[in-house]
């Protein structure tokens, strides 16, 4: 079955206080790893997906990489907007995600 | 990119009313669809997806059922209500590589 944990559960840093979210995952056959943020009470918005291990990508002050067992999302520099909770989600050989729990950040002035 | 169209956003119900949650889909055909559920403080379970106009694979077993009369609409239905039915359901879509999601329906069982 597959499981994706994601930590931790709440993270809250000072503006401009770099840090990063843990997402480590086990998967019959990984065809992609996503990265999701929601705000409360909306629906997730995509942020990337990393094919292979080594793959590493980036948006404004999120950077996202994956090795074979987890996947880190890195924010530098943080500001109050990226406050917001960060979901991490596998998709094994069809076209179904599996999510984790998900991390909230709280980015505070 | 796809726009999915969720309601009602909010609804409460009490124990033993039916349900109805409606998705509709734009900017895509033949879409996979699918049913999510969030419990507070919880990840996204899966509860229903769909390759096709009255194709419905449930997840897991549960008071709630699935239907695609069309297309681009998904139908997420019960004769009953449970308290444990509880939660923020989200209609998504799959298209060029990535899961787009709708704004969510937000259910409350008294």
């Amino acid at each position: 079955e597959d499981q994706v944990t994601q930590s931790p559960e709440a993270l809250r840093l000072q503006e401009g206080e770099s840090s990063s979210l843990n997402c480590s995952y086990t998967v019959s056959g990984l065809r992609g790893l996503f990265w999701y943020r929601q705000d409360p009470g909306k629906g997730p918005e995509f942020l990337f997906t990393l094919y292979s291990a080594g793959e590493e990508k980036e948006k404004e002050r999120l950077k996202a990489t994956l090795t074979k067992k987890e996947s880190f999302l890195h924010i530098t520099a943080p500001k109050p907007e990226d406050s917001a909770t960060y979901l991490c989600a596998v998709q094994p050989n069809d076209y179904k995600l599996s999510f984790g729990a998900g991390t909230t950040v709280t980015v505070r002035a | 990119s796809q726009t999915i169209h969720q309601w009602p956003a909010t609804l409460v119900q009490p124990v033993g009313s039916p349900l109805s949650l409606e998705c509709t889909v734009e900017g895509t055909s033949n879409p996979n669809l699918y049913w999510y559920r969030q419990a507070a403080g919880r990840g996204l379970q899966l509860l229903f997806y769909s390759v096709g106009i009255g194709q419905i694979s449930s997840e897991v077993p549960q008071n709630l059922s699935a239907s695609r009369p069309q297309d681009r609409q998904f139908i997420l239905s019960s004769k009953k209500l449970l308290l444990s039915d509880s939660g923020f359901y989200l209609c998504a879509s799959w298209g060029g590589g990535e899961l787009f999601f709708g704004e969510g329906s937000r259910l409350t069982v008294l």
